[in-house]
């Protein structure tokens, strides 16, 4: 089955404490990115990669890192986490950027106390 | 400053009816027009999408429309059904964007039985 998987689903953490969110696709698609969703902003685009070890900015890139050393996984690092990151992530992977539709994985809903 | 604009935070509309869901954009180097709609507790899943080069696109119950010059797309879906109820997000790529997608705040969609 086509998917994208993103763990953990739900994560409670404290301010500082380095984090990875692990995302992952089985479609070798090319394309992936990462986005946050807050109450009244909509999908907020973080991160983006067009292939392996090829990476950069989205809208909101501050506070976060990412790395793209094999073509399925895309995972998200927070450094060093601050309340204004609490939020729900979504990855996202797609054949091309734009002009297809994006694949998401189910979210990954973060706390930072 | 936001390209893409979903003025309706939210839509209630009665089981059977149409629903209208709008999109506004703002940059004319957008090509590529998609609709995604949102379960809680899900990852957006793709619904239906419309090149500039078309005005309408059909697909079952759920048709999109494009207008250029006014800068603005609607979703139609006909009839309306509970299991719509959902967060729809309007999305758009080309130009600068370099193909990355722009998303809209979203619309909630309430089917009534």
């Amino acid at each position: 089955e086509a998917q994208v998987t993103q763990n953990p689903r739900y994560l409670i953490t404290v301010t500082g404490k380095k984090l990875t969110v692990t995302c992952s696709q089985n479609m070798n698609h090319e394309y992936m990115s990462w986005y946050r969703q807050d109450p009244g902003l909509g999908l907020r685009q973080i991160y983006y990669s067009m292939n392996v070890e090829v990476t950069d900015k989205g809208d909101v890139p501050e506070g976060y890192k990412v790395s793209r050393k094999e073509k399925r996984n895309f995972p998200l690092i927070l450094e060093s986490p601050s309340p204004n990151q609490t939020s729900l992530y979504f990855c996202a992977s797609s054949p091309r950027p734009g002009y297809t539709e994006a694949f998401f994985g189910q979210g990954t809903r973060l706390t930072v106390v | 400053d936001q390209q893409v604009k979903q003025n309706s935070p939210s839509l209630s509309v009665q089981e059977g009816r149409i629903s209208i869901l709008n999109c506004d954009y703002t940059n004319s180097m957008f090509d590529y027009f998609l609709w995604y709609k949102k379960y809680p507790a899900e990852g957006p899943t793709f619904l239906i999408s419309i090149s500039s080069i078309k005005d309408k696109n059909e697909d079952g119950r759920f048709t999109v429309f494009l207008n250029k010059s006014a800068k603005h797309l609607s979703l139609h879906i006909v009839p309306s059904q509970p299991g719509d109820s959902a967060v729809y997000f309007c999305a758009a790529s080309g130009g600068r964007s370099q193909g990355n997608l722009i998303f809209g705040k979203g619309t909630k969609l309430s089917v009534k039985p």
